[in-house]
Parts: structure tokens; sequence; C-alpha cells
């Protein structure tokens, strides 16, 4: 069965830093999604991203978040100056279209980001 | 603004019936998702509701209201690996906001 896979399972990297979160979506699907959700709290949404372009974001998305399609598999989050409060688990997520039954988001396994 | 509420915890008995509620409030409604998660998982997809009525697949089922801005997934059957989060998610355009979720124990 074809899954969302994501790399790598942990990072940990120091305050200041920039990292990259790196997804593969399921091959045919077309809208591509990114989450985070910090330790024992909800999912929250980031952004949505469709024909190599933001279809939506989150007030937490700003300028310090960057998101990329770089070739026809990879889906990736950018975070360019780290804080503290960046650490959680971040979940890739693709589907096939909204509308005609195809909207169904299946999550990567996630990364889990730990800034010290 | 946007709005979600499922209750925090449940406790249920092995091979018994649940139902777990959402009332919402969005800007924007296509529909509404429940997911499940386990402890230090990914969310893993149950249900997505489009329309007002029950939607039934296996042990469980979901009921969207879209009018009353209310939905709940009904679990029946329960097994001890039911025991997880179930996460109450209403989509509006390209963005799905989740509910805190409800943590729901199977004891035996």
């Amino acid at each position: 069965e074809p899954e969302v896979t994501q790399t790598p399972s942990h990072q940990v990297t120091q305050m200041g830093q920039e990292v990259i979160l790196r997804c593969v979506p399921i091959s045919n699907h077309l809208y591509f999604y990114w989450y985070r959700q910090i330790l024992g709290q909800k999912v929250e949404f980031l952004v949505s991203f469709y024909n190599n372009e933001i279809s939506e974001k989150s007030e937490i998305f700003d300028d310090q978040f960057s998101v990329e399609r770089p070739d026809g598999s990879n889906f990736t989050l950018k975070i360019r100056s780290t804080k503290l409060e960046d650490s959680a688990m971040y979940f890739c997520a693709s589907s096939e279209r909204p509308g005609q039954g195809g909207e169904t988001q299946y999550f990567g396994p996630g990364t889990r980001l730990l800034v010290l | 603004g946007q709005n979600i509420d499922q209750p925090t915890e449940m406790t249920a008995t092995e091979g018994a019936i649940v139902q777990i509620n959402c009332t919402y409030q969005t800007s924007g409604f296509n529909g509404l998702f429940w997911y499940q998660q386990h402890a230090g998982e990914a969310p893993t997809f149950l249900s997505y509701n489009v329309l007002d009525g029950l939607e039934e697949k296996g042990r469980f089922s979901s009921f969207l209201s879209r009018s009353k801005g209310y939905s709940y997934l009904l679990l029946k059957e329960l097994q001890m690996k039911d025991s997880a989060s179930y996460l109450c998610a209403p989509r509006g355009g390209f963005k799905t906001i989740f509910g805190a979720g409800t943590r729901l124990f199977v004891k035996a």
C-alpha cells in the first residue's frame, strides 16, 4: 500500500540554525500539507500546497517557514532560523485532490524536531 | 473564528459502543474528517463526511449535521487496540483544522 514517507525521523538542532524536513508524498497525489504537533497538544495546520504554490497557510507559517517541491517526488519544509518553540513533531500529508472523494489526507510518520 | 469542541477523555468497556461528539464553528466548510491517533504516532484516517447523515464503515460510523455544526464518531464492539485519541477535523478550502482530540480508554 502506498504511503507518505518522511526523513529524518528525528532531528536535533541548535537555536538559530536552518533545518529542512523532507517528505515523499504518495505518487499520484497532487495536494500536499505540513502540520505540526507540539508534545501533548493538538495537530496544527501549517500550509497546503498545490501546483507548485501555496494554497493556504496558517498564522503559524510566518516568514521563517518555506515549502518547496524541488523535484517530482520530494516536498520540503524549511525553517530558516529555528526557535525553541519550533520543537514539535512535523507531519507531512498528501491527498489526491479536494472533491470527488479524493480529499482524504494520508499522513507520514512525522519528523520529531528538537531545538536546543 | 474557529472553534472545535470534543470531550477531553472518555472511558468505555471492551465490547461496548461509544459515541464521541464534536461541535465546530469554522469559516468555510467542505467536510469533516475523523482521525485516530495513537500516542507518538501519526493520525490515521477513519472517515470523511461531506453530506448530512450517517456513514458506516465496519465498526466505525460517523455522523454529520452541517446545519448544527455537529458530528459524532461511533465505535462499536470496542477492542483494547481502540484506546487512542480521536481527532475531529473540519475542512474548509485547503485548510483542515484539528480539534484537541478525545482520548479514549478501553478497559477490559
